[in-house]
């Protein structure tokens, strides 16, 4: 079974609808980040988290929100989309920081805003 | 944040070794070097990290230059399923990953 799990895989919606991506890891980390990708280019940050209580905001916040439900799950949510997020959503999780742990990643939601 | 840069793309030929190069002349003291890879239609996958010395696992070695500068990415056989981009990043202590677009690896078979 996949360490990091993303629901759902593909995702068709419509401008102005809201709309939720989940992740849940059963590696035990404490940490765990959403990413967002455009075709051809690198990922950039939404947001992270720390631990249950702790989330921050990352590279490009604006329009996204997120939930730390436990431990072992983070949801992203657009509260309501728009055409310019489509794009491909990572979710990824780590160990505790140093920067020697690295961050295994989910296989992705492909979202599309109508 | 560490800037990192790489060329775009990169060709090799199956059964060869491949040098990926990375420059990081930004990158603190403290920041690990790691190197991850994205296949085709997949999240990228951790391939190897170093802070000083070389290092070698399954997948690759890491050649780390003195001044810690830049750094290479070896894989010594590429295969086609090596076919890739493969990104170098600067990890800092809070473990935060800043992908560049990273290099385009072609195979030929």
């Amino acid at each position: 079974d996949a360490d990091v799990t993303q629901t759902p895989r593909n995702r068709i919606t419509k401008t102005g609808k809201r709309i939720m991506l989940e992740c849940s890891q059963t590696k035990g980390h404490d940490r765990m980040y959403w990413y967002r990708q455009d075709p051809g280019l690198g990922l950039q940050l939404i947001y992270y988290s720390f631990d249950v209580k702790d989330i921050n905001k990352g590279e490009i916040s604006d329009g996204y929100s997120v939930s730390r439900q436990a431990q072992a799950k983070f949801s992203l949510s657009l509260e309501s989309a728009i055409p310019n997020q489509t794009a491909l959503y990572f979710c990824a999780t780590s160990g505790a920081g140093g920067g020697y742990n690295e961050q295994f990643f989910g296989p992705g939601t492909r979202l599309t805003v109508l | 944040d560490a800037k990192t840069t790489q060329p775009n793309s990169m060709e090799s030929n199956e059964e060869e070794p491949v040098h990926l190069p990375c420059n990081h002349s930004t990158i603190s003291g403290t920041d690990y070097i790691h190197w991850y890879r994205q296949l085709p239609s997949q999240g990228p996958e951790y391939v190897i990290h170093g802070l000083t010395s070389n290092v070698n696992n399954r997948m690759a070695s890491l050649a780390i230059a003195e001044d810690r500068k830049s750094s290479t990415l070896i894989l010594h056989r590429a295969t086609l399923r090596d076919a890739a981009v493969y990104y170098c990043i600067g990890n800092n202590a809070g473990n935060m990953l800043t992908f560049g677009g990273g290099t385009r690896l072609m195979v030929k078979p």
